[in-house]
């Protein structure tokens, strides 16, 4: 069965880190894009940025609110994808999901909170 | 970025009754390989977003053949054939031709 399983949700302080993980399985992560996105209820669906597969370069894209702020990586060894958040800041608190490449398959979601 | 605009935001539907959403794009979705990427999600209440169609007009594995989407260049329509008490939920249109990916405000779909 193909699935990603999202952690490392919580509380943060304004300013605080925080690094989220989505272990994957089902499938051949290697060879897969991989995105997060981030659902909050005033903003919808906003999609965080995407990893590239290595053989396809490795490289990653962000979107403008996070970019030089969050950092997205992968450890094909391990099947696992990580997001993480440095600098963080009230409008980030969200709901972060981890999806595959054109967004056909999403984790459960981990609730991000930036409040102090 | 590219905005994506969805009509209506709210869809009160009737059992057995065909729907359909309307999604528009600011820019054209056809991308330098011929190929557009317009896909549809349904949010069900609780659940995650899971993907119906892509690539305009293709389902997903396991999604009834209900649902459809058709659409070219900037204008796009998901429908379905006759509602069932499961289609309830939040619909999204989104594009993945124009970085960053973008996605419509929803339409949320429940019974008169």
């Amino acid at each position: 069965e193909v699935q990603l399983v999202e952690s490392g949700g919580g509380l943060v302080k304004p300013g605080g880190s925080l690094r989220l993980s989505c272990a994957a399985s089902g499938f051949t992560f290697s060879k897969a894009w991989m995105s997060w996105v981030r659902q909050t209820p005033g903003k919808g669906l906003e999609w965080v940025g995407r990893i590239k597969s290595k053989t396809d370069g490795g490289t990653t894209d962000y979107a403008a609110p996070v970019k030089g702020r969050f950092t997205i990586s992968r450890d094909d060894s391990k099947n696992t994808l990580y997001l993480q958040m440095n600098s963080l800041k009230t409008e980030d608190t969200a709901v972060y999901y981890c999806t595959t490449g054109a967004a056909g398959i999403w984790g459960q979601g981990t609730l991000v909170t930036v409040s102090s | 970025d590219v905005l994506m605009t969805q009509s209506p935001l709210s869809l009160p539907v009737t059992l057995g009754q065909p729907a359909s959403i309307s999604c528009r794009s600011s820019q054209s979705l056809v991308y330098s390989d011929g190929n557009t990427y317009l896909n549809w999600f349904q949010q069900r209440p609780g659940q995650s977003p899971r993907r119906l169609i892509y690539k305009v007009s293709n389902r997903d594995s396991g999604v009834p053949d209900r649902f459809s989407g058709s659409g070219s260049g900037t204008d796009f329509t998901l429908e379905i054939s006759r509602v069932e008490a499961e289609d309830v939920g939040v619909y999204y249109c989104m594009q993945g031709t124009h970085w960053p990916s973008t996605f419509g405000p929803g339409t949320e779909v429940d019974f008169k």
